[in-house]
């Protein structure tokens, strides 16, 4: 069965400082991985996917996630965060499960940028 | 140009009671979902539907019957609610297959009293 972990249920960090959600998942046959954020009573947002190849995939607002085929990680980053960041991040895979595809969702962390 | 839209946004009732959601996609997708947020925001699916079909059926009460009268629609009809299908519930639809990622509606809050 694949499944998504996200390890941190909260992440804190400084406006201006690096941030890192992190993400580790576990499917059969190749990954599709994707960043979703949630603002407060919205639906959940596309950020970005994972694209085979590219280690480092560029998405919406300036983040970025890497893939670690090894480590089977996939881990959101920003180099300089923003309060307006702050939100609920989840982390997903697509995967074969029972015969047909299936989106699997990790618990989501939500992230705090400090002023 | 609300690519996903749920009808009603809040929805307020008593146990016992029959209640329906609907959902609606202008994005040419051909695959729907329902899934269901509890309080503490984990999403768990609970339907799907490939053009109109359904694929996915988690482990979900038959209580709840999905309906899909073409590509674009995905309602939802929960019968004899109960106080534990009080949650947040979204819509959601994409290209069934590969990366195509999932376009979400802002959701249902479901609070059955």
């Amino acid at each position: 069965a694949q499944s998504v972990a996200q390890p941190e249920d909260q992440v804190n960090v400084a406006e201006g400082n690096p941030l890192t959600v992190k993400c580790t998942y576990s499917v059969s046959g190749n990954p599709y991985l994707f960043w979703y954020v949630q603002y407060p009573n919205r639906g959940l947002q596309f950020l970005l996917k994972y694209i085979t190849g590219d280690n480092l995939v560029k998405g919406s607002y300036g983040f970025e996630a890497e893939f670690n085929k090894s480590q089977t990680s996939f881990h959101l980053k920003k180099p300089s965060a923003l309060v307006s960041d702050s939100a609920l991040y989840f982390c997903a895979v697509r995967g074969f499960s029972g015969g047909y595809q299936k989106v699997t969702f990790g618990t989501g962390t939500k992230l705090q940028v400090i002023p | 140009d609300t690519a996903v839209s749920q009808t009603p946004k809040y929805l307020v009732t008593q146990m016992g009671n029959d209640k329906s959601i609907k959902c609606e996609q202008n994005l040419g997708h051909d695959t729907m979902y329902w899934y269901k947020q509890d309080s503490k925001k984990f999403l768990k699916i609970m339907f799907s539907y490939n053009n109109k079909e359904l694929i996915i059926n988690e482990t979900v009460p038959n209580r709840f019957s999905p309906k899909s009268p073409d590509k674009a629609h995905l309602n939802l009809h929960i019968n004899s609610l109960e106080l534990g299908d009080s949650a947040v519930y979204f819509c959601a639809s994409s290209q069934g297959v590969g990366n195509s990622p999932l376009h979400f509606g802002n959701g249902t809050r479901l609070t059955v009293t």
